[in-house]
This record gives C-alpha cells, structure tokens and sequence, in this order.
C-alpha cells in the first residue's frame, strides 16, 4: 500500500517555464513533508521541506505548496533551468522521524535549453 | 569534507555470494539508515541505526544484516545473494532523528547473478 502517491512519474518543460509535481498522502498523522533532489549517479539530497502549520514555502526558485485538508503537497520550480533536470522525490513522516519517512516513487524532471 | 562516503561503487555477485557494502561517514551523525532503491519504486529502508551498538530493522530487512560498531561506520552486509537483491543501495546519516536533513552517499549499484 503506497501511503505517498506521486504524480507525474516523468515531466518535460521548456526551459524558462514552470515545472509542477503533485504529492498526495492517505495518513493524516503525517507532519513533515520534504522534497529531495537526485541527479544521475548521485545520492538524493534535501532540496526543501514544510510542516504543515504553514500553507506555503519558497527557497529561491523552489516553492512547496501544502493543502491540509486535501491531503496534498505540490513542488513548483519556477524559471525551470537544464541544471534543474533530475528526479524528485516527495516524502512524509509522522512526526518528522526520519526511520518513518514514506517516499514517492519519484518524478523525473526534464528541462529542454 | 566528505560527508557520506560508500565503497564499492559498483559490485557484480554470484547467486549465493556474499559481500559487505561499506559506508563511513565524516560529520558525527549518530544516525545512520540504509536504502535500497529500485527502478520506480522509490526508496526502501532496509536497516537503521540511532548511535553505535544500536541498531534496528527498517521495511525491507530479510537477507541483510548491520553492524555499527562505531560513530562513523555502518556497513551492511549481504549474506547468500539472491537476485532479488539486485538494486542501487544508498547509505545515509543525519544529525538528529527528526526533522533533520538526510545526507545520502553516492550509492553502490549491486548486481546479482
């Protein structure tokens, strides 16, 4: 049973535009939502992550959207780049602990120059 | 400053073999977690560990066994191959059990044969 269901399993966009990847969670416990980046050959690392007393979080050109009610958190890139092009993965934990992290199975990102 | 650091990158094994994935870690992380990750299927923890001398399982622990006999050392060892443990196994360290970054090495990618 996937608790973190992810969507879509692959995008495509122009570089300049704006890439959306939509996470949606069955365990209302869940309270801590990070994103993790992963390029090809490499270990996945924390890009950003929210709690959900806050509907909203931005670093830069990455911004985190979280509707509690709906069950849902959303990564949106802004100003997509090539260097951008990697998989992303959601997660969710109770808690925040780390050894109950629940993980997307991930979106791979490209980004065409 | 290395951070998460596994050896070997890449291991081909017989069906029935066994090995030791080596992990060390250079930041004073007292926890330390074990993946595998599948094509599609997102990440899996496999073992975990809260400090040294203390360890526990994680989602996917049949066919593997840990040891932390220090800080800066985790590795996981495969006992008896089997083809199902053909996968890309991500070693990880964080500062704290919750709410805290994963810090994952570059991964060891394992083929049974």
């Amino acid at each position: 049973q996937q608790q973190v269901k992810q969507s879509p399993q692959s995008l495509i966009v122009q570089k300049g535009g704006i890439s959306i990847i939509n996470c949606a969670y069955e365990n209302t416990a869940f309270d801590y939502f990070p994103w993790y980046q992963q390029f090809p050959g490499k270990g996945p690392a924390l890009l950003i992550a929210i709690r959900p007393d806050v509907s909203e979080k931005k670093e830069g050109r990455f911004t985190i959207s979280f509707n509690k009610s709906a069950k849902q958190f959303s990564l949106h890139i802004m100003d997509s780049q090539p260097g951008d092009s990697a998989t992303y993965f959601c997660a969710a934990s109770n808690a925040g602990n780390n050894r109950k992290l629940i993980w997307g199975l991930g979106t791979s990102l490209g980004v065409n120059p | 400053n290395a951070g998460v650091t596994q050896t070997p990158k890449f291991r081909i094994l017989k069906i029935g073999q066994s090995m030791t994935l080596q992990c060390t870690q250079d930041m004073n992380h007292n926890y330390m977690y074990w993946y595998r990750q599948d094509p599609g299927m997102g990440l899996k923890l496999i073992y975990y560990s809260v400090g040294a001398g203390i360890t526990d399982k994680g989602e996917v622990p049949n066919g593997y066994n840990v040891s932390r006999s220090t800080t800066e050392d985790f590795p996981l060892r495969l006992e008896l191959a089997a083809p199902s443990q053909t996968s890309v196994y991500f070693c990880a360290s964080s500062s704290t059990g919750l709410n805290s970054p994963l810090h994952f090495g570059n991964g060891t990618r394992l083929t049974v044969t």
